[in-house]
């Protein structure tokens, strides 16, 4: 079975910009989640998709919005981006919410802006 | 609210020898589960181990245990036998209903291991 896969691996934008980062969760999980991980903040929650549905946010600026398809894949997208946005995006998918639930991370996109 | 704790931001330890990586929770819920990850440099988010508080008895995955104290809500990884490849970043996270759901990571442990 195939993991989480995201995609692009790495990008370089400069301030101002946009940027649309994807990942595929793994087959049969309907739940995915994002996180930003940087030195300073360690693993900070961004948002959560289920069915297609956003059912959690963390605390981030409207910069920072999702979606989800109806295959369970998830997009995210950073609008008028700072110098501060730059760090590994996570991506990690379950079957659905839950205590019980093991999410499985994809590789990550590391995102620098300049 | 939940909390991790991981106390310890760094730890050595031998090559083939065992190694006890420290994590402490708290929740008001009944019903949780307990994660570990492994991070290596390359920044990929493994899934090493996961025990449910309901659990009696202690997870175990190869060379992975969690040593789980409820009473004392801890949740310590063991590594046994360590190899030079589990050199890695080692995140102890939770899942409850309290948080919706959301995992909550502690800060994480950077392991190294010496030959």
């Amino acid at each position: 079975k195939a993991g989480v896969t995201q995609t692009p691996r790495y990008l370089i934008k400069t301030r101002g910009q946009q940027v649309t980062l994807s990942c595929s969760p793994i087959s049969g999980h309907r739940s995915v989640s994002w996180y930003q991980q940087t030195p300073g903040q360690g693993l900070q929650f961004l948002f959560e998709y289920f069915s297609e549905t956003q059912r959690n946010k963390g605390n981030f600026p409207g910069r920072f919005s999702g979606r989800q398809f109806s295959n369970s894949r998830s997009e995210m997208n950073v609008s008028t981006l700072e110098l501060g946005d730059s760090a590994l995006y996570l991506c990690a998918s379950s079957f659905v919410p839950g205590h019980q639930e093991t999410q499985y991370f994809g590789p990550g996109t590391r995102l620098l802006v300049l | 609210a939940q909390k991790i704790t991981q106390t310890q931001p760094g730890m050595f330890v031998q090559e083939k020898e065992a190694v006890t990586l420290d994590c402490t929770y708290d929740t008001s819920d009944q019903s949780y589960g307990l994660f570990w990850y492994k991070q290596p440099s390359s920044g990929e988010m493994i899934f090493l181990i996961y025990q449910g508080s309901y659990d009696e008895q202690n997870a175990t995955e190869g060379r992975y245990s969690l040593n789980f104290q409820k009473a004392r809500k801890s949740a310590n990884l063991v590594i046994s036998a360590s190899q030079l490849g589990d050199s890695a970043m080692y995140f102890c996270a939770m899942r409850a209903s309290g948080g919706s759901y959301i995992p909550t990571f502690g800060r994480g442990t950077s392991l190294i291991v010496h030959p």
